[in-house]
């Protein structure tokens, strides 16, 4: 069970706009920053935005970062197959003084 | 180009020990905190620990399931980051990733190595 809560999986088509929800608490969320990474089947992780919402030099900015309290989301608008990954949302827990990642969203393009 | 690259990953019985290494290049690793993640087979992905820099003190911070039985350690004069895992369990059966920081304590990780795969079984 992780700590950050995400939904196993999201889809859509190309060119529709998606997003992929990310919940934790006031001990990790709600007082840090949340950072999404991206990971295609079979390679490392990427770091696709830091910060809430912040893109690192060479992402796209068709893939966007918000954050309300102790939830943030990722979007992805302008779909395309590429895209079709796992997403990790990720912060730092004060509690457990650690970084604390979701369980992982894979995202399907139809 | 950055490159963190891994390696002494391969199969140890439960109980015993390995280490595993990760040379950096195309960065500066002293400036950068570190970190090791692993994924096990077809699940997500689990911070195991960090080292800060020698200028923000060094500390280590480490995951509860692993804590007391894996140490991190750098050498910044040769580019390289450890994983001393010793004890080690079935359940640590993972690839695991080396990880490098620059943002301090908003704690993103902005590169990753190509991960050295452990397996943990008799």
């Amino acid at each position: 069970q992780s700590v950050l809560t995400q939904p196993p999986s999201a889809s859509g088509t190309p060119g529709q706009r998606v997003t992929i929800s990310c919940s934790g608490s006031s001990s990790n969320i709600g007082n840090n920053f949340v950072h999404w990474y991206q990971q295609l089947p079979g390679t490392a992780p990427k770091l696709l935005i830091c910060r809430n919402d912040q893109r690192p030099s060479g992402v796209p900015d068709r893939l966007s970062g918000s954050k309300s309290g102790t939830s943030a989301s990722l979007a992805i608008s302008g779909l395309r197959s590429e895209d079709e990954a796992d997403y990790y949302c990720a912060s730092w827990d004060n509690s457990l003084r650690g970084v604390v990642f979701g369980g992982g969203t894979k995202l399907t393009v139809l | 180009e950055v490159q963190l690259v891994e390696s002494g990953g391969g199969l140890v019985t439960p109980g015993g020990s390995l280490r595993l290494s990760c040379a950096a290049s195309g960065l500066i690793l002293r400036n950068a905190w570190m970190s090791w993640v692993r994924q096990a087979p077809g699940k997500g992905l689990e911070w195991v620990g960090r080292i800060k820099t020698k200028t923000d003190g060094g500390a280590i911070d480490s995951a509860v399931p692993v804590k007391d039985r894996f140490t991190i350690s750098r050498d910044d004069s040769e580019n390289m980051l450890f994983l001393q895992m010793n004890s080690l369990k079935t359940e640590d059966t993972a690839v695991y990733y080396c990880a490098a920081s620059y943002g301090g304590i908003s704690a993103e990780i902005d590169y990753w190595g190509q991960g050295a795969l452990v397996t943990v079984s008799s």
